[in-house]
């Protein structure tokens, strides 16, 4: 099993740009999250889905839109992309039920000029 | 509102110490608690997850413990290593629908050698 995958590692925009993340999981898990990453800030949601078809906003979803079409696949997309919005993101997995854990993929490290 | 605060931010201990790592959440109401570590520059790495009918897990050398009606967790760290140096986070798993996990900002360990 590759886990939880990200496409691209790293990326670097100029503001107004677009762009989308892809966040793969092959544990057929049915939640899945997006979180950015920001010095002294620690890790916050932005957007989540629990299950196919289905998505919502986390703390931060300004900015950003996310997809879930198929179980396996979530993208985060930035229509316009600012220099706020400069971070390392992560996405996650969890299989569905109480007690199981979280499952993360290795990260995106985006730069927004 | 769940809040996550994890005190220290930041710890340096010298080399073979037993060390002990806090996090404290704001509603007892959650499902369970899961630490994770942190390496520079990569992804999350799930080191325990309690369930909220636990009140402990152990795994080698470390040891999470849970006290949910005060809302407070510890991670003991035993005869630390070097290889420990890292940001441990801690997340709760909220009960209720919304299936959100909500994270601590992280201490930041560093073991001299």
């Amino acid at each position: 099993n590759a886990g939880v995958t990200q496409t691209p590692k790293f990326r670097v925009l100029k503001t107004g740009q677009s762009m989308t993340l892809l966040c793969a999981q092959d544990m057929n898990h049915e939640y899945m999250y997006w979180y950015r990453q920001d010095p002294g800030m620690g890790l916050r949601l932005i957007h989540y889905s629990v299950g196919e078809g289905t998505t919502a906003k986390g703390e931060v979803p300004d900015g950003y839109n996310v997809s879930r079409l198929k179980k396996q696949n979530f993208l985060l997309g930035l229509e316009s992309a600012a220099p706020s919005q400069t971070s390392v993101y992560f996405c996650a997995s969890v299989m569905r039920g109480r007690n199981n854990e979280q499952f993360f993929g290795p990260g995106t490290r985006l730069t927004v000029l | 509102k769940q809040e996550v605060t994890q005190i220290p931010a930041a710890l340096s201990v010298p080399e073979g110490e037993n060390l002990v790592l806090n996090c404290s959440f704001t509603d007892s109401a959650i499902y369970n608690l899961q630490w994770f570590r942190q390496d520079p520059g990569k992804g999350l790495t799930s080191l325990l997850l309690i369930q909220s009918s636990q009140r402990e897990q152990t795994s080698g050398r470390l040891n999470a413990s849970l006290d949910k009606s005060s809302g407070r967790s510890t991670l003991y760290i035993a005869a630390s290593q070097p290889g420990d140096s890292a940001t441990y986070l801690c997340a709760v798993r909220r009960m209720n629908r919304d299936d959100k996990i909500i994270f601590g900002k992280g201490t930041r360990l560093h073991i001299l050698p």
